[in-house]
């Protein structure tokens, strides 16, 4: 199946650091959607985008929906250590299929 | 809890052998999807049901995957004659349904081992 694009791929840093990553398709999307990924667990969203352009924040976190519907980012600002996971954005064209990204590792080191 | 969730949490068996994956999504949901996520990789789509039905089964990779929800809640993965490349996660979410986009909520996963 189709999967988008991450990168980077993993990333480690210092704690109050800011994070960027970002995720690149092929394929035009209706809605982009962000998740965190923890050991054993499923995914948990963190933020959804409807629209081309829109910039959308959740605390330390903002996301923005490419304005040619192909790409989008995320950012976290001052990271902390619970910032730790695995990071994947989601598109969804049309009906309910949603196709994931390869995903983003992040380490945070205090 | 009032989350998803799923059962067994571990499976191993043997190839060639049939497995059932259960979910118990948040009750009323009507939307229910199941994924699968191989090592380092992102979950990808395998069935979605609204209701009883499943209304787009296009993420199936084969013949030998099958899954049903007879009464519009629990629902279950079926998987015939196992081979050692179905060794994944398989993740279960459920979401309040509808036309326009609604968060879908994930289980904790059932990790699969064919041996």
């Amino acid at each position: 199946g189709q999967q988008l694009n991450q990168s980077p791929q993993s990333m480690f840093i210092q704690e109050g650091e800011d994070v960027s990553m970002n995720c690149t398709s092929s394929s035009i999307f209706n809605t982009w959607l962000w998740y965190k990924q923890d050991p054993g667990e499923g995914p948990v969203l963190l933020i959804a985008l409807y629209k081309a352009g829109e910039l959308t924040s959740n605390g330390r976190l903002t996301a923005q929906f490419g304005i040619t519907r192909k790409d989008s980012f995320l950012n976290i600002s001052a990271s902390i250590p619970s910032d730790v996971g695995i990071y994947f954005c989601a598109g969804q064209r049309s009906g309910n299929q949603f196709y994931f990204g390869t995903g983003t590792s992040l380490t945070v080191i205090p | 809890g009032a989350g998803v969730s799923q059962t067994p949490s571990n499976k191993v068996t043997e190839k060639g052998k049939y497995v059932e994956l259960r979910c118990d999504p948040i009750s009323g949901h009507t939307a229910l999807y199941w994924y699968r996520q191989s090592l380092g990789q992102g979950p990808e789509f395998l069935i979605y049901f609204q209701g009883t039905g499943a209304a787009d089964d296009s993420g199936l990779p084969n013949d030998r995957f099958f899954a049903v929800r007879p009464e519009g809640s629990v629902s279950t993965l079926k998987i015939q004659r196992t081979e050692r490349g179905d060794s994944a996660v398989y993740l279960c979410a459920s979401s309040s349904g509808g036309s326009s986009y609604n968060e879908q909520f994930f289980g904790p996963g059932t990790r699969l081992t064919v041996l």
